[in-house]
């Protein structure tokens, strides 16, 4: 059981903009914790896309944003890509549970 | 290039035994956490076990402490998992990430394939 919740699925056109947010608690992003967000296209192994809140790893494309709104992140992708579709997850770390927890996940999909 | 390549899973009865490696390439392992997070089939990720780079500090997730050893071989850039007195809810992917820190905190920077575990009489 997640402690860092997500929607479950997000949809858009070619080209649109989604946005997906990762709702924690006074343990985790409450408590100022840096999110992460990876990318997982099925049967694949997840990919990192955003550390620190809004840093890209060299390679990922500069369509995915990562923002945080006070205790409110989120993650972006502009220009929307059928590639795209995938199931995306965040990532914090959590006092109570003395370690490193993953949101829901939220399944992206290209219409 | 960074490779993390998982091996060792299969098919296991409950209360069973099974121990999982990471071969580690393309880095020098002992600067780097490292992490082992399974997915159960349809489901999502989740934290199993980190160990420090030394091998001397190790956290695990509630479920599998005391059950599930985590352990390194510098020596042989390798990681591994002995997971003890399986069950079914153990049955997943695993996965074995390098750790990057930033800001005090890790992230997820690569990970291997993952080799599947299924726990089932």
């Amino acid at each position: 059981q997640s402690v860092l919740t997500q929607p479950p699925s997000v949809s858009g056109a070619p080209g649109q903009r989604v946005t997906i947010s990762c709702t924690g608690s006074s343990s985790n992003i409450e408590a100022g914790y840096d999110v992460n967000w990876y990318q997982q296209i099925p049967g694949t192994a997840p990919k990192l896309l955003i550390y620190g809140n809004n840093n890209r790893p060299s390679g990922v494309p500069d369509r995915f944003s990562g923002s945080r709104s006070g205790t409110s992140p989120s993650l972006a992708i502009t220009g929307l890509q059928a590639e795209d579709e995938a199931d995306y997850y965040c990532q914090s770390f959590d006092d109570n549970l003395g370690g490193y927890v993953f949101g829901t996940g939220t399944k992206v999909t290209v219409l | 290039e960074v490779q993390l390549v998982e091996s060792g899973g299969g098919l296991v009865q409950p209360g069973g035994s099974l121990r999982l490696s990471c071969a580690a390439s393309g880095f020098i392992f002992n600067n780097h956490w490292m992490s082992w997070v399974r997915q159960a089939p349809g489901k999502g990720l989740e934290s199993v076990a980190n160990i420090k780079q030394d091998g001397n500090e190790k956290n695990y997730v509630d479920s599998v402490r005391g059950r599930f050893t985590i352990s390194r071989d510098n020596a042989k850039n390798s990681l591994n998992l002995q997971m003890n007195s399986l069950r079914a809810e153990d049955t997943a992917v695993y996965y074995c990430a390098r750790e990057m820190i930033y800001n005090s905190r890790s992230h997820h920077d690569s990970w291997g394939q993952g080799t599947l575990v299924t726990v089932s009489s």
